[in-house]
């Protein structure tokens, strides 16, 4: 059973525009919701992360948008670059003490 | 800061041999680590949780005795792979988790791409 559901598999957004991933997620006990960046060949690097006690966390051009309600969270990466090609994972943890789980990732290509 | 370390980052080995993948937290400490496989173009897989000075908690359907795991001390985490076969092939990544942010963060080494011939 995939308790974290991630789409779209992949997405090709144009250089300059909006890069936006969703993740819906099934248990109500998570609490710690990460997104990693990943490029071929290399280990996943840590981006951005939220708690349900906010809707949304920016940080540079990266934004999570969080529906405690819908037990969805979004990823969005705005004015996106071609140096943003790579996959993203989003995840979910309790309290970040319990493992990760990862939802099966979105390969983003941005074109010129 | 929060950097994790793999070494080595590509093995190639023959069947029936054993290789060694460790992993360091480099400037903090981790109780807990986690090791990961991945598949070309897939998720990551955990096979294994391991906590400084006690044994390893394995995922279903990862052979403890086949991948050894020891964590023994704060920063080194090491996973043996015994007796690999060419379907053991695979990237290893492992992580960390830092206890010294609100979020206990999990950080990832740079993977090993382990190849069995």
């Amino acid at each position: 059973q995939q308790q974290v559901k991630q789409s779209p598999q992949s997405l090709i957004v144009q250089k300059g525009g909006i890069s936006i991933i969703n993740c819906a997620y099934e248990n109500t006990a998570f609490d710690y919701f990460p997104w990693y960046q990943q490029f071929p060949g290399k280990g996943p690097a840590l981006l951005i992360a939220i708690r349900p006690d906010v809707s949304e966390k920016k940080e540079g051009r990266f934004t999570i948008s969080f529906n405690k309600s819908a037990k969805q969270f979004s990823l969005h990466i705005m004015d996106s670059q071609p140096g943003d090609s790579a996959t993203y994972f989003c995840a979910a943890s309790i309290s970040g003490n319990t493992p990760l789980v990862f939802g099966k990732g979105t390969r983003l290509s941005v074109i010129a | 800061g929060a950097v994790v370390s793999q070494h080595p980052s590509r093995v190639i080995c023959k069947s029936g041999t054993s290789v060694k993948i460790e992993c360091r937290s480099l400037d903090f400490q981790a109780t807990t680590m986690f090791w990961y496989r991945q598949f070309p173009k897939q998720s990551l897989m955990l096979m294994a949780t391991s906590n400084e000075g006690s044994k390893a908690t394995y995922e279903q359907g990862v052979e403890k005795d086949k991948f050894l795991i020891n964590h023994a001390s704060l920063t080194l985490s090491t996973l043996t792979v015994t007796s690999a076969h060419p379907e053991d092939s695979s990237f290893y990544i492992c992580s960390a988790r830092s206890t010294s942010g609100p979020y206990n963060e999990q950080f990832f080494g740079p993977g090993t791409r382990l190849t069995v011939l």
